[in-house]
C-alpha cells in the first residue's frame, strides 16, 4: 500500500550544496509532478512529466531540474541550493485527467 | 488574476455543526475540474472530493458536499457534522482543460479550527 513514496523526509542543506529528491510511485501512473509549499501557502508546480523520459517547466521552475528515467521515478534536483528554496515538497503522480493527484507525504528541506 | 481564491484564512467551527469553505475560480476554458484536498499539522495532502465543469449534481462523499454554483464561479466545500479532527488546512484546486500536463492550480488555503 506504498503509493507514492518521498525520500529523504527531512534534510538540512548549506547554500551551494546539490541534492536529489527522490518520487517513487508504485500506480503505474503516467503523470507526475514536483510541488513546492512556502509557510502559509498553498502548493506551486515546480516541474511535471506526462511519461517515462518527458518533462516540462511549471510555475516556478527556476533553480531546479528534473528526470523521468523510468516510468516510476521521477527526480527532482537542486544543483546549487539557496536559501530561497527552504520549503516543503510535494510529489504526487496521476493515472489520467478525471483522477486525483495522489501526494506523497512531503520532504521539508531547510537550506541555511 | 488569482485562479483559485480561498477568501477565508482562518475559521471555527464548533463541534458537530456544519461548516462553508469559499473558493472562487478564474477560468475561460468550458472544461475544468475542481478539487479539495485536506492538509492535517501531520503534513500530508488527502483527496477529498472532486466536481468536473460539465456534471450536472453536486459531488459529494460522506460528510463533505460540494456547492458548486457554475455562474458564479465558486466551488464551497460543505463539511457537515464537524469533528475534532476536521481541524486542518483545507485547499481548493482547479484542472483546466486545455492544460497539457492537466496541473492542478492551488489557492492560499483555509485553516479550520473545530472547537469542541
Amino acid at each position: 500500500n506504498a503509493g507514492v513514496t518521498q525520500t529523504p523526509k527531512f534534510r538540512v542543506l548549506k547554500t551551494g550544496q546539490s541534492m536529489t529528491l527522490l518520487c517513487a510511485q508504485d500506480m503505474n501512473h503516467e503523470y507526475m509532478y514536483w510541488y513546492r509549499q512556502d509557510p502559509g501557502m498553498g502548493l506551486r508546480l515546480i516541474h511535471y512529466s506526462v511519461g517515462e523520459g518527458t518533462t516540462a517547466k511549471g510555475e516556478v521552475p527556476d533553480g531546479y531540474n528534473v528526470s523521468r528515467l523510468k516510468k516510476q521515478n521521477f527526480l527532482l534536483g537542486l544543483e546549487s541550493a539557496a536559501p530561497s528554496q527552504t520549503s516543503v515538497y510535494f510529489c504526487a503522480s496521476r493515472t489520467d485527467t478525471y483522477q486525483p493527484q495522489h501526494f506523497g507525504d512531503g520532504t521539508r528541506l531547510s537550506i541555511l | 488574476a488569482q485562479k483559485i481564491t480561498q477568501t477565508q484564512p482562518g475559521m471555527f467551527v464548533q463541534e458537530k455543526e456544519a461548516v462553508t469553505l469559499d473558493c472562487t475560480y478564474d477560468t475561460s476554458d468550458p472544461s475544468y475540474g475542481l478539487f479539495w484536498y485536506k492538509q492535517p499539522s501531520s503534513g500530508e495532502m488527502i483527496f477529498l472530493i472532486y466536481q468536473g465543469s460539465y456534471d450536472q449534481q453536486n459531488a459529494t462523499e460522506g460528510r463533505y458536499s460540494l456547492n458548486f454554483q457554475k455562474a458564479r464561479k465558486s466551488a464551497n466545500l460543505v463539511i457537515s457534522a464537524s469533528q475534532l479532527g476536521d481541524s486542518a488546512m483545507y485547499f481548493c484546486a482547479m484542472r483546466e482543460g486545455n492544460n497539457a500536463g492537466n496541473m492542478l492550480t492551488f489557492g492560499g488555503g483555509t485553516r479550520l479550527m473545530v472547537k469542541p
